[in-house]
């Protein structure tokens, strides 16, 4: 009963190196989104995709590129990380858009330095 | 521009005492209000909700007040535990037809055996 799954847990990047963080749910969940969490910042939405196929800007988007490959998996990619990229990153998903009782993965913490 | 307000940052409680968390919006066109709990390391995980055409909904232990006319609601949590001890963040539902999250910073809770 995995729920959703986030790989990696932990990443170290340098100034300027890319990465792809994974997302996968087994629910058979349409939306899917990514939030960061910073200190005393809260949730910020940077991406969701509302149904396979779609993709859409949340509140904080520059620096990210999203792909829903499949109705199963959202991934987000840093194309050139920056230190104000550290975070942690939460994937989530929910039945439909409609659906408010998203389905939260454990995170994945990245440092940028 | 912060539309979710979660002013203390932090709470103490004694145990078997009553739990009260303060949330504050600003964006009259929210639909639905939420608490969502978050312990260390994990995910948030969905706790209780309100649609925006109520003044409260019960479950268990957990009570959400929302009063329109002064854009507030609050979460009481009735007797409070140990295990209740985490971060809520309050969060309200937007949008019409794809629908978004947004949340507030966290409130952490600390029950005190």
């Amino acid at each position: 009963n995995a729920g959703v799954t986030q790989t990696p847990k932990f990443q170290v990047l340098k100034t300027g190196q890319s990465m792809t963080l994974q997302c996968a749910q087994d629910m058979n969940h349409n939306s899917m989104y990514w939030y960061r969490q910073d200190p005393g910042m809260g949730l910020r939405l940077i991406y969701y995709s509302a149904s396979e196929g779609t993709t859409d800007k949340g509140e904080v988007p520059n620096g990210y590129n999203v792909s829903r490959l499949n109705k199963r998996e959202f991934s987000l990619r840093l194309e050139s990380a920056a230190p104000s990229q550290t975070s942690v990153y939460f994937c989530a998903s929910s039945e439909s858009s409609l659906n408010y009782g998203y389905t939260f993965g454990s995170g994945t913490r990245l440092t940028v330095v | 521009d912060q539309q979710v307000k979660q002013n203390s940052p932090s709470l103490s409680v004694q145990e078997g005492r009553i739990s009260i968390l303060n949330c504050d919006y600003t964006n009259s066109m929210f639909d639905y209000f939420l608490w969502y709990k978050k312990y260390p390391a994990e995910g948030p995980t969905f706790l209780i909700s309100i649609s925006s055409i109520k003044d409260k909904n019960e479950d268990g232990r957990f009570t959400v007040f929302l009063n329109k006319s002064a854009k507030h609601l609050s979460l009481h949590i009735v007797p409070s535990q140990p295990g209740d001890s985490a971060v809520y963040f309050c969060a309200a539902r937007w949008g019409a037809g794809s629908y978004q999250l947004t949340f507030g910073k966290g409130t952490k809770l600390s029950v005190i055996p």
